[in-house]
Protein backbone atom coordinates (compact mmCIF):
# COMPACT_ATOMS: atom_id res chain seq x y z
CA UNK A 1 0.00 0.00 0.00
CA UNK A 2 1.44 3.64 -0.38
CA UNK A 3 2.60 5.11 2.37
CA UNK A 4 4.32 8.31 3.16
CA UNK A 5 8.36 8.76 4.27
CA UNK A 6 9.23 11.38 6.85
CA UNK A 7 13.08 12.57 6.65
CA UNK A 8 14.37 12.98 8.80
CA UNK A 9 14.23 10.48 11.00
CA UNK A 10 15.46 12.41 13.55
CA UNK A 11 16.01 15.69 14.16
CA UNK A 12 17.27 17.82 17.16
CA UNK A 13 17.65 21.45 17.38
CA UNK A 14 17.46 24.11 20.02
CA UNK A 15 15.02 25.77 21.48
CA UNK A 16 13.85 29.54 19.08
CA UNK A 17 15.40 27.20 16.01
CA UNK A 18 13.00 26.23 13.00
CA UNK A 19 12.45 22.60 12.21
CA UNK A 20 11.56 21.51 9.17
CA UNK A 21 10.06 17.98 8.11
CA UNK A 22 9.71 16.26 4.82
CA UNK A 23 7.61 13.71 3.42
CA UNK A 24 7.16 11.74 0.26
CA UNK A 25 4.71 9.70 -1.02
CA UNK A 26 4.27 7.66 -3.78
CA UNK A 27 0.74 7.74 -5.75
CA UNK A 28 -1.68 10.82 -6.07
CA UNK A 29 -3.57 11.76 -2.95
CA UNK A 30 -6.63 13.25 -2.10
CA UNK A 31 -5.01 15.04 0.83
CA UNK A 32 -2.07 15.10 2.82
CA UNK A 33 -2.57 15.76 6.71
CA UNK A 34 0.12 16.02 9.45
CA UNK A 35 -0.10 14.92 12.93
CA UNK A 36 1.58 15.13 16.26
CA UNK A 37 2.70 12.02 18.84
CA UNK A 38 3.58 12.97 22.58
CA UNK A 39 6.20 10.17 23.63
CA UNK A 40 3.54 7.00 24.33
CA UNK A 41 0.45 8.45 23.78
CA UNK A 42 -2.35 9.02 21.27
CA UNK A 43 -1.91 11.10 18.06
CA UNK A 44 -2.99 14.93 17.22
CA UNK A 45 -4.22 15.91 13.90
CA UNK A 46 -2.15 19.67 13.60
CA UNK A 47 -3.35 20.46 9.63
CA UNK A 48 -4.98 19.25 6.16
CA UNK A 49 -3.72 20.34 2.68
CA UNK A 50 -5.68 19.44 0.06
CA UNK A 51 -3.85 18.19 -3.07
CA UNK A 52 -4.80 21.85 -4.91
CA UNK A 53 -3.56 23.42 -2.35
CA UNK A 54 0.44 24.93 -2.39
CA UNK A 55 0.11 26.05 1.22
CA UNK A 56 -0.99 26.27 4.36
CA UNK A 57 -0.28 28.32 8.04
CA UNK A 58 -1.85 27.38 11.40
CA UNK A 59 -0.08 29.02 14.30
CA UNK A 60 3.42 28.76 13.87
CA UNK A 61 2.99 25.43 11.57
CA UNK A 62 3.62 25.47 7.83
CA UNK A 63 2.78 23.23 5.01
CA UNK A 64 3.73 22.84 1.67
CA UNK A 65 2.65 20.40 -0.75
CA UNK A 66 4.34 19.63 -3.71
CA UNK A 67 2.28 16.92 -6.45
CA UNK A 68 4.56 16.71 -8.76
CA UNK A 69 6.99 15.86 -6.62
CA UNK A 70 4.78 13.99 -4.29
CA UNK A 71 6.24 15.88 -1.61
CA UNK A 72 5.12 17.81 1.78
CA UNK A 73 7.27 19.49 4.17
CA UNK A 74 5.94 20.40 8.05
CA UNK A 75 7.88 23.84 9.08
CA UNK A 76 7.71 24.73 13.09
CA UNK A 77 8.82 27.71 13.50
CA UNK A 78 10.48 29.19 17.14
CA UNK A 79 10.33 25.57 17.84
CA UNK A 80 9.68 25.30 22.30
CA UNK A 81 10.49 22.73 24.01
CA UNK A 82 7.27 21.37 24.32
CA UNK A 83 7.30 21.08 20.37
CA UNK A 84 9.45 17.79 21.26
CA UNK A 85 7.47 14.85 19.61
CA UNK A 86 7.22 12.47 16.71
CA UNK A 87 5.40 13.89 13.68
CA UNK A 88 3.71 11.95 11.26
CA UNK A 89 2.32 12.74 7.76
CA UNK A 90 -0.40 10.72 6.34
CA UNK A 91 -2.21 10.14 3.00
CA UNK A 92 -5.63 9.46 2.46
CA UNK A 93 -6.87 6.55 -0.61
CA UNK A 94 -10.18 6.23 -1.15
CA UNK A 95 -12.39 3.34 0.11
CA UNK A 96 -15.10 3.84 -2.67
CA UNK A 97 -17.25 0.85 -1.38
CA UNK A 98 -18.84 3.26 1.23
CA UNK A 99 -17.34 6.15 0.33
CA UNK A 100 -15.11 6.16 3.04
CA UNK A 101 -11.49 6.08 3.37
CA UNK A 102 -8.14 4.70 4.59
CA UNK A 103 -4.94 7.03 5.70
CA UNK A 104 -2.16 5.66 5.49
CA UNK A 105 1.00 7.11 8.06
CA UNK A 106 4.48 7.11 7.69
CA UNK A 107 6.90 6.36 10.03
CA UNK A 108 7.30 9.85 11.75
CA UNK A 109 10.01 12.44 12.62
CA UNK A 110 11.33 12.43 16.24
CA UNK A 111 11.64 15.62 16.80
CA UNK A 112 13.90 17.17 20.09
CA UNK A 113 14.19 20.55 21.11
CA UNK A 114 16.69 21.12 23.41
CA UNK A 115 15.96 24.21 26.26
CA UNK B 1 -13.70 18.59 21.99
CA UNK B 2 -13.82 14.88 20.49
CA UNK B 3 -12.97 12.02 22.74
CA UNK B 4 -11.91 8.97 21.92
CA UNK B 5 -11.34 6.76 25.27
CA UNK B 6 -9.51 3.56 25.31
CA UNK B 7 -10.34 0.82 28.03
CA UNK B 8 -6.59 0.22 29.20
CA UNK B 9 -3.31 2.37 29.17
CA UNK B 10 -1.23 -0.79 30.19
CA UNK B 11 -2.46 -4.37 29.72
CA UNK B 12 -0.52 -7.49 29.92
CA UNK B 13 -1.66 -11.11 28.62
CA UNK B 14 -0.59 -14.71 28.71
CA UNK B 15 0.40 -16.09 25.10
CA UNK B 16 -3.09 -17.87 23.94
CA UNK B 17 -5.74 -15.89 26.25
CA UNK B 18 -8.22 -13.88 24.51
CA UNK B 19 -8.08 -10.08 24.40
CA UNK B 20 -10.57 -7.71 24.57
CA UNK B 21 -9.67 -4.17 23.63
CA UNK B 22 -12.49 -1.74 23.40
CA UNK B 23 -12.52 2.15 22.15
CA UNK B 24 -15.43 4.15 22.41
CA UNK B 25 -15.94 7.76 21.32
CA UNK B 26 -18.27 10.53 22.35
CA UNK B 27 -18.86 12.80 18.91
CA UNK B 28 -21.40 10.22 16.77
CA UNK B 29 -18.61 9.59 14.39
CA UNK B 30 -19.48 6.84 11.50
CA UNK B 31 -15.69 5.80 10.90
CA UNK B 32 -13.56 4.08 13.65
CA UNK B 33 -10.23 2.77 13.35
CA UNK B 34 -7.83 0.09 14.72
CA UNK B 35 -4.24 0.52 14.56
CA UNK B 36 -1.05 -1.02 15.85
CA UNK B 37 2.03 0.97 16.05
CA UNK B 38 5.66 -0.67 16.14
CA UNK B 39 9.08 0.81 16.47
CA UNK B 40 10.42 0.91 13.07
CA UNK B 41 7.55 0.25 11.38
CA UNK B 42 4.83 3.15 12.02
CA UNK B 43 1.31 3.15 12.27
CA UNK B 44 -0.37 -0.27 10.66
CA UNK B 45 -3.98 -0.43 9.93
CA UNK B 46 -5.58 -3.59 11.25
CA UNK B 47 -9.66 -3.42 10.88
CA UNK B 48 -11.60 -0.12 10.42
CA UNK B 49 -15.53 0.28 10.28
CA UNK B 50 -17.91 3.32 8.41
CA UNK B 51 -21.06 1.78 10.14
CA UNK B 52 -22.61 -0.46 12.65
CA UNK B 53 -22.19 -4.08 12.44
CA UNK B 54 -19.58 -3.24 9.08
CA UNK B 55 -16.46 -3.94 9.25
CA UNK B 56 -13.40 -3.68 6.71
CA UNK B 57 -9.56 -5.36 6.65
CA UNK B 58 -7.40 -2.87 6.66
CA UNK B 59 -3.34 -3.66 5.87
CA UNK B 60 -2.75 -6.74 8.54
CA UNK B 61 -5.62 -8.15 10.03
CA UNK B 62 -4.65 -11.67 10.85
CA UNK B 63 -4.75 -12.79 14.56
CA UNK B 64 -7.44 -10.00 14.86
CA UNK B 65 -11.38 -9.26 14.46
CA UNK B 66 -13.28 -6.65 15.36
CA UNK B 67 -17.20 -6.05 16.92
CA UNK B 68 -18.89 -2.75 16.01
CA UNK B 69 -22.84 -3.30 17.49
CA UNK B 70 -23.49 0.44 18.60
CA UNK B 71 -22.15 3.26 16.66
CA UNK B 72 -20.30 4.76 19.45
CA UNK B 73 -18.03 1.46 20.92
CA UNK B 74 -15.70 -0.35 18.45
CA UNK B 75 -13.35 -3.45 19.72
CA UNK B 76 -10.63 -5.27 18.96
CA UNK B 77 -10.39 -8.57 19.62
CA UNK B 78 -7.17 -10.64 19.91
CA UNK B 79 -8.27 -14.47 19.01
CA UNK B 80 -5.58 -16.14 21.16
CA UNK B 81 -2.86 -13.94 21.80
CA UNK B 82 0.56 -14.52 20.76
CA UNK B 83 4.00 -12.88 21.66
CA UNK B 84 4.47 -11.02 18.30
CA UNK B 85 1.07 -9.30 19.10
CA UNK B 86 2.71 -7.24 21.67
CA UNK B 87 2.44 -3.68 20.61
CA UNK B 88 0.79 -0.42 21.23
CA UNK B 89 -3.06 -0.17 20.01
CA UNK B 90 -4.20 2.93 18.61
CA UNK B 91 -7.88 3.73 18.09
CA UNK B 92 -9.38 6.57 15.86
CA UNK B 93 -12.88 7.55 14.59
CA UNK B 94 -13.81 10.32 11.95
CA UNK B 95 -16.83 11.74 10.88
CA UNK B 96 -17.78 11.17 7.23
CA UNK B 97 -16.75 12.86 4.66
CA UNK B 98 -14.02 14.45 6.98
CA UNK B 99 -10.57 13.27 6.66
CA UNK B 100 -9.51 13.82 10.21
CA UNK B 101 -8.93 11.23 12.75
CA UNK B 102 -8.90 11.66 16.37
CA UNK B 103 -7.31 9.92 18.42
CA UNK B 104 -7.37 7.59 22.38
CA UNK B 105 -4.44 7.62 24.44
CA UNK B 106 -3.47 3.99 22.94
CA UNK B 107 -3.40 0.74 25.04
CA UNK B 108 0.10 -1.00 25.36
CA UNK B 109 -0.32 -4.41 25.42
CA UNK B 110 2.20 -7.08 26.26
CA UNK B 111 2.03 -10.83 25.57
CA UNK B 112 4.42 -13.31 27.52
Amino acid sequence: SQQGEEDPQALSIQEGENATMNCSYKTSINNLQWYRQNSGRGLVHLILIRSNEREKHSGRLRVTLDTSKKSSSLLITASRAADTASYFCATDISYSGAGSYQLTFGKGTKLSVIP
Amino acid sequence: DVKVTQSSRYLVKRTGEKVFLECVQDMDHENMFWYRQDPGLGLRLIYFSYDVKMKEKGDIPEGYSVSREKKERFSLILESASTNQTSMYLCASSVWPAHTQYFGPGTRLTVL
